[in-house]
């Protein structure tokens, strides 16, 4: 069972655009949830996380936004640049206390920005 | 820098090897973790440990063997009982109390062959 989804693959956009990456749950015990990139060959590394207490948490050209009735959550990048272009991993836990054990990640998502 | 270190970053393994992926940290973090990704997945644990001498099952242990003798220090060896090795393997540590911010290394990626 899936807890944790990312049901579009890849997505591609132009250089500047906006890119908007989604992200949905079922497990509504959850109320942390962080964003993590990654580039092939290489480990994933943090970008930005939010708690369920809030709905948006922003940091420079990203943007993450939660919408707990409709478990769901998305990761604006603005504007976009060639060098987003990675994998880009949702992930969800329920409590930023405690353990990364309890951290349960979606498949992943390409993103590729075109110059 | 601080930062963790995997090595080797490839591996071949013939099967029915035994092999070991090392993981060094110098972040003095006391979590350190093993997660497994494969094409099209998302990330699974494999084992955790929050101290030293201490180490947990995640959700895919089996086949897999750690121990945690220094903080600094957390290997990973792949059995031969692992029914389906091949993946690319990534280290991980954390301060404990701060779920969800893991510091990864760059990944072993092991092929059986």
């Amino acid at each position: 069972d899936q807890q944790v989804k990312q049901n579009s693959p890849s997505l591609s956009v132009q250089e500047g655009r906006i890119s908007i990456l989604n992200c949905d749950y079922t497990n509504s015990m959850f109320d942390y949830f962080l964003w993590y990139k990654k580039y092939p060959a290489e480990g994933p590394t943090f970008l930005i996380s939010i708690s369920s207490i809030k709905d948006k948490n922003e940091d420079g050209r990203f943007t993450v936004f939660l919408n707990k009735s409709a478990k769901h959550l998305s990761l604006h990048i603005v504007p976009s640049q060639p060098g987003d272009s990675a994998v880009y991993f949702c992930a969800a836990s329920r409590a930023p206390q405690g353990g990364s054990e309890k951290l349960v990640f979606g498949k992943g998502m390409k993103l590729t920005v075109n110059p | 820098d601080g930062g963790i270190t995997q090595s080797p970053k490839y591996l071949f393994r013939k099967e029915g090897q035994n092999v070991t992926l090392s993981c060094e940290q110098n972040l003095n973090h006391d979590a350190m973790y093993w997660y497994r990704q494969d094409p099209g997945q998302g990330l699974r644990l494999i084992y955790y440990s929050q101290i030293v001498n201490d180490f947990q099952k995640g959700d895919i242990a089996e086949g897999y063997s750690v121990s945690r003798e220094k903080k600094e220090s957390f290997p990973l060896t792949v059995t031969s009982a692992q029914k389906n090795p091949t993946a690319f393997y990534l280290c991980a540590s954390s301060i404990y109390l701060r779920a969800g911010e893991l510091f990864f290394g760059e990944g072993s990626r092991l092929t059986v062959l």
